[in-house]
């Protein structure tokens, strides 16, 4: 079975400062990752995805994230935060046998300070 | 199109109330699916549906849970005999055929179990 480990529960970083959000998956068999971002009081939206081909994906908002097979890794990165970015952010994995199901991690709290 | 809808959006009960909870979908997805969400951790999958059938349930859903989704269309969860630990938030989610990797959620469907 898979599973998925955000490394940090919590990250404060000031305005304009660069972000790097940590995933971490455990999977035998090929996965496909994505990222969602839960602003207060709304749905789950999804901010990325890698099914296949680049290991470098971007999204919405300025967003990216990168597939590091030999790391079993899927950490997501801004250049420039803004104070709109504060949210929680959740790194989720599922498998192509397993597709109708997917894995969510436990979530990253983003702080913006100005 | 008005993206994922859930009602009520708010639930206080007692302990031993029967809960329902309605998902309305996006209309042309034909997948549907509900998850549960607990203060400080992800989305854990319950349940989800292709058209009207049920194709794929969790461990998680007890015999006290039930979900349906009659007409392919709106899909109804059921808690019968609610206890404490039923607290949580449902999400409901959907997508279409030919991404049903990319999930919309709903904003939820928050339960208070007294």
């Amino acid at each position: 079975a898979q599973s998925v480990t955000q490394l940090d529960s919590q990250v404060p970083v000031f305005e304009e400062a660069p972000v790097e959000l940590r995933c971490n998956y455990s999977s035998s068999v090929s996965v496909y990752l994505f990222w969602y971002v839960q602003y207060p009081n709304q749905g789950l939206q999804l901010l990325l995805k890698y099914l296949s081909g680049s290991t470098l994906v971007k999204g919405i908002n300025g967003f990216e994230a990168e597939f590091n097979k030999s790391q079993t890794s899927f950490h997501l990165r801004k250049p420039s935060v803004h104070i709109s970015d504060t949210a929680e952010y959740f790194c989720a994995v599922t498998t192509y046998s397993s597709a109708s199901k997917i894995i969510f991690g436990s979530g990253t709290r983003l702080s913006i300070r100005p | 199109d008005t993206g994922v809808s859930q009602d009520p959006r708010h639930k206080i009960t007692k302990r031993g109330q029967n809960v329902t909870f309605r998902c309305d979908p996006i209309s042309e997805h034909n997948r549907l699916y509900w998850y549960r969400q607990t203060l400080g951790q992800g989305p854990e999958f319950l349940t989800y549906f292709q058209n009207e059938a049920q194709l794929e349930k969790s461990r998680l859903l007890s015999d006290r849970f039930s979900a349906e989704r009659p007409k392919g269309s709106f899909s109804t969860l059921e808690i019968q005999r609610t206890e404490q630990g039923d607290s949580a938030m449902y999400l409901c989610a959907s997508s279409i055929q030919g991404e049903e990797l990319v999930l919309t959620f709903g904003a939820g469907s928050r339960l208070t179990v007294l």
